[in-house]
């Protein structure tokens, strides 16, 4: 089962811009999570926001959770054209089990 | 970050037989192994929570004798697709984490085509 959605489904943006990805979820949550997945491959964790926190930073990454409208977003500034790649966003709550969104694919144009 | 290690990569397979796929945390102990199945240009499908020492927990949907799973030991987890058909056909990926509520780490992927 998909717990939320992500918007857009498809992002593309010239190198230097920034991206932003939305992620909207249903139920609950304990936190929120984001991972990248490059073609064909396994995902990599990309951060992790309690439901108690609000904005949280990794380096070029910024992540921000309201969970009075059950949303999130995923911020990455002065994309790379390494940055390209599938994006997903993956709630965390009281089942104990990581459930996925839709994911964003982003295309950053050199 | 920790490391998960997935085998094989890739399996071809004939239609009727069964396939084992393993998933290794290599340096930390899984508490928690989930596994699940994307379709190309989609998302990842929960199948399955699998816990230590128990039985795993399948999502609905999912035909808990045809995809058998077992985490024998907090390192290793295993999914075996029994009597696999074309529509078995897929990209399935393990995770494994150490305590609820953190972040996982997976696997690469496996392949699996049925001809």
């Amino acid at each position: 089962s998909q717990q939320g959605e992500e918007d857009p489904q498809a992002l593309s943006i010239q190198e230097g811009e920034n991206a932003t990805m939305n992620c909207s979820y249903k139920t609950s949550i304990n936190n929120l999570q984001w991972y990248r997945q490059n073609s064909g491959r396994g995902l990599v964790h990309l951060i992790l926001i309690r439901s108690n926190e609000r904005e949280k930073h990794s380096g070029r990454l910024r992540v921000t959770l309201d969970t009075s409208k059950k949303s999130s977003s995923l911020l990455i500034t002065a994309s790379r054209a390494a940055d390209t790649a599938s994006y997903f966003c993956a709630t965390d709550g009281g089942a104990q089990k990581l459930v996925f969104g839709q994911g964003t694919r982003l295309t950053i144009n050199p | 970050g920790a490391v998960v290690s997935q085998h094989p990569s890739w399996v071809i397979c004939k239609s009727g037989t069964s396939v084992k796929i393993e998933c290794r945390s290599l340096d930390f102990q899984a508490t928690t192994m989930f596994w699940y199945r994307q379709f190309p240009k989609q998302s990842l499908m929960l199948m399955a929570t699998s816990n230590e020492g128990s039985k795993a927990t399948y999502e609905q949907g999912v035909e808990k004798d045809k995809f058998l799973i077992n985490h024998a030991s907090l390192t290793l987890s295993t999914l075996t697709v029994t009597s696999a058909h074309p529509e078995d056909s897929s990209f399935y990926i393990c995770s494994a984490r150490a305590q609820v509520f953190t972040e996982a780490f997976f696997g690469q992927g496996t392949r699996l085509t049925v001809v």
